[in-house]
């Protein structure tokens, strides 16, 4: 079965940088996208980014641009999200998030990681 | 970037009766080439990520209850849960895929009264 398993929750300091990664099992790494979405407490959903696996490209929303680095490792079948500059209202919950194009070129979101809380405090 | 935006932010339904939550978007999602409404619903629950429920505002995914429907077209979409069982509480939270980037629905919260 599909499992998007994420990296443990991390405390920060204003500045610093985050690195979440997010590893897959039980399907082909490369035939799908993997998405970041975060949720702050008690807060909807952010869709921050989009990263082929087949190839490497990237998309991430504008105000993140310069912050935010999406890379995968294809020998692992693991993905990373590195956001720089934290922020107190960078405090969230981080999901990866297997894309599912189904029609266009946005995705659906079929199967999530379990999230990762990144608390930045100082 | 497309605007979505959900009604009410919470409500509580009794077990076994009928839940409706509401989803607007600030432009059309539907692609006129295909008649495809490009409208997804999810359901979080406490503690989990969100779970996909539907897709194409009315196409459940596999393994979802034939208790949630969704209908709608254009900017006006409905989901509906139509006997509330105890294992729905949760947020639900729209998503149009019509346009990058994807934008979700505030969530509403179901709750049993």
């Amino acid at each position: 079965q599909v499992q998007l398993v994420q990296s443990g929750s991390e405390v920060k300091k204003p500045g610093a940088s985050v690195k979440v990664s997010c590893k897959a099992s039980g399907y082909t790494f490369t035939s799908f996208g993997i998405s970041w979405v975060r949720q702050a407490p008690g807060q909807g959903l952010e869709w921050m980014g989009w990263i082929s696996a087949h190839n490497g490209n990237t998309k991430s929303t504008q105000d993140l641009l310069g912050r935010v680095t999406m890379t995968t490792d294809t020998s692992t079948s693991t993905a990373y999200m590195e956001l720089r500059g934290l922020r107190s209202n960078d405090t969230a919950v981080y999901y990866c998030a297997r894309g599912r194009i189904v029609g266009g070129s946005t995705p659906i979101f079929d199967h999530w990681g379990q999230g990762t809380l990144v608390t930045v405090t100082s | 970037d497309i605007v979505m935006t959900q009604s009410p932010d919470s409500l509580a339904v009794s077990l076994g009766e009928r839940a409706t939550i509401n989803c607007k978007s600030s432009q059309s999602v539907l692609n006129s080439s295909n008649n495809k409404n490009y409208l997804a619903w999810y359901q979080q629950k406490p503690g989990q990520p969100p779970k996909l429920l539907i897709y194409w505002a009315s196409t459940r995914e596999s393994g979802v209850p034939d208790r949630f429907s969704g209908s709608g077209s254009g900017t006006d979409f409905t989901l509906t849960i139509s006997s509330l069982q105890a294992e729905d509480v949760a947020v639900y939270f729209c998503q149009q895929y019509y346009t990058p980037p994807p934008t979700f629905g505030g969530g509403t919260k179901v709750e049993v009264k």
